[in-house]
């Protein structure tokens, strides 16, 4: 079975840090994604990657940056985090059908 | 308008019922469709996925896709207590991880009751 871990369960950080939320899928699958999840909004793709050091933005890739150095790891960058990007974020990798991580819960005070 | 259109409860039903968890979807190209459960604090893991028009069993599971009607329900039948979870919708033009995303509809919370 393909494993997506995601590095933390749970983060709290403060307003203006540097947030990196890490990503390591185990089935050499090119695509990678990360979605944020939001209490009546779904999921909304924030980035994808479909190969090492590429990425296309996805619906809301505002504050966000990602990094995919190499082919198992997908990183999303928050530069300076802001309380609207309290969220539960996913990752996803994907070559028919997508896996799921387990999910980071980020709260920014 | 929302792409994809789900209804999101909460859904309240007995051990035992049938359960109809149904989206819409306005983009006619859209060929896979997809159901997903999440668990409380768990990432979402894929139930069934069936392409194009028509039903898909798997247990007691039952996926159905009208595309005429722009329309897909999963069925559940005999439900349980461990059905209590998060039903989330997810769509595509290919059944792919590529360029053709998945769509996902917000998402409805079913609570199975003893």
């Amino acid at each position: 079975d393909v494993k997506v871990t995601q590095s933390s369960r749970y983060l709290v950080k403060r307003t203006g840090e540097k947030v990196f939320l890490e990503c390591v899928q185990d089935m050499d699958h090119e695509n990678m994604f990360w979605y944020r999840q939001d209490p009546g909004l779904g999921l909304r793709l924030i980035y994808f990657s479909y190969d090492v050091k590429m990425k296309e933005k996805g619906d809301i890739p505002e504050g966000y940056s990602v990094s995919r150095e190499k082919k198992e790891r997908f990183s999303l960058i928050l530069e300076s985090a802001s309380t609207n990007q309290t969220s539960m974020y996913l990752c996803a990798s994907a070559e028919q059908g997508y896996t799921f991580g387990s999910g980071t819960r980020l709260t920014v005070v | 308008q929302k792409e994809v259109e789900q209804d999101p409860g909460p859904l309240s039903v007995p051990e035992g019922a049938i359960v109809s968890l149904n989206c819409t979807y306005s983009n006619s190209a859209f060929q896979y469709f997809m159901w997903y459960r999440q668990y409380s604090r768990k990432g979402p893991e894929l139930l069934m996925y069936t392409y194009s028009s028509g039903n898909k069993e798997d247990g007691r599971f039952t996926a159905q896709v009208d595309k005429s009607s722009k329309y897909i329900s999963l069925f559940i039948r005999d439900s349980q207590p461990s059905d209590s979870a998060t039903y989330l919708c997810a769509m595509s033009e290919m059944f792919s991880g590529g360029y053709n995303k998945l769509i996902f509809g917000a998402g409805t919370r079913l609570a199975v009751h003893p």
